[in-house]
């Protein structure tokens, strides 16, 4: 079966400091992978996908960053922390796009 | 008008009822409708999804679509304190090209009280 792991499960950095949260995926080879950020009422926000090795597009414009150097692992990144970094970040995989996404147990992000 | 929209409660019941969860969308070219559960500082999880319409049952769960009035639901029969939880729809078209998008709903929180 299929598995899928994030780490850290919770990170405190300082405003400035960098950033690396990785994920991967088990069980299933060329996955869909895709990086979200959940805020309190605001719902999930899709950052980025990847349809394959060094292919990512992002859908929102920040201070974030998105790597997949091999098949099954994906990495979000920033060089600089904002304060408004902080939140929940959630990687998933799907075995086609469009079709339901599996999750993580994502990585709580606070910025201080 | 929001693509998807759901009530975000909160919903309490008491053990053992009948649970309505539902959703509203508008975009009618929707295909797959998703139903996830997430507990608290826990990711979503995949509790049952249907493509196009129709209705389909997984135990005490229940998911149903209706295309003509963009409704969807989720039933959850004799519901235990373990389903307090937030309920997520997601939505998308199908598959293929630049449709990779999900669309979810906001969450509805449940509590079931023992």
């Amino acid at each position: 079966s299929q598995t899928i792991h994030q780490w850290p499960a919770t990170l405190v950095q300082p405003v400035g400091s960098p950033l690396s949260l990785e994920c991967t995926v088990e069980g299933t080879s060329n996955p869909n992978l895709y990086w979200y950020r959940q805020a309190a009422g605001r719902g999930l926000q899709l950052l980025f996908y990847s349809v394959g090795i060094g292919q990512i597009s992002s859908e929102v414009p920040q201070n974030l960053s998105a790597s997949r150097p091999q098949d099954r692992q994906f990495i979000l990144s920033s060089k600089k922390l904002l304060l408004s970094d902080s939140g929940f970040y959630l990687c998933a995989w799907s075995v086609f796009v469009g079709q339901p996404q599996h999750f993580g147990d994502g990585t709580r992000l606070s910025i201080l | 008008q929001k693509e998807v929209e759901q009530d975000p409660g909160p919903l309490s019941v008491p053990e053992g009822a009948i649970v309505s969860l539902n959703c509203t969308y508008s975009n009618s070219a929707f295909q797959y409708f998703m139903w996830y559960r997430q507990y608290s500082r826990k990711g979503p999880e995949l509790l049952m999804y249907t493509y196009s319409s129709g209705n389909k049952e997984d135990g005490r769960f229940t998911a149903q679509v209706d295309k003509s009035s963009k409704y969807i639901s989720l039933f959850i029969r004799d519901s235990q304190p373990s389903d307090s939880a937030t309920y997520l729809c997601a939505m998308s078209l199908n598959s293929g090209g630049s449709n990779y998008k999900l669309t979810f709903g906001k969450g509805t929180l449940l509590t079931v009280n023992p």
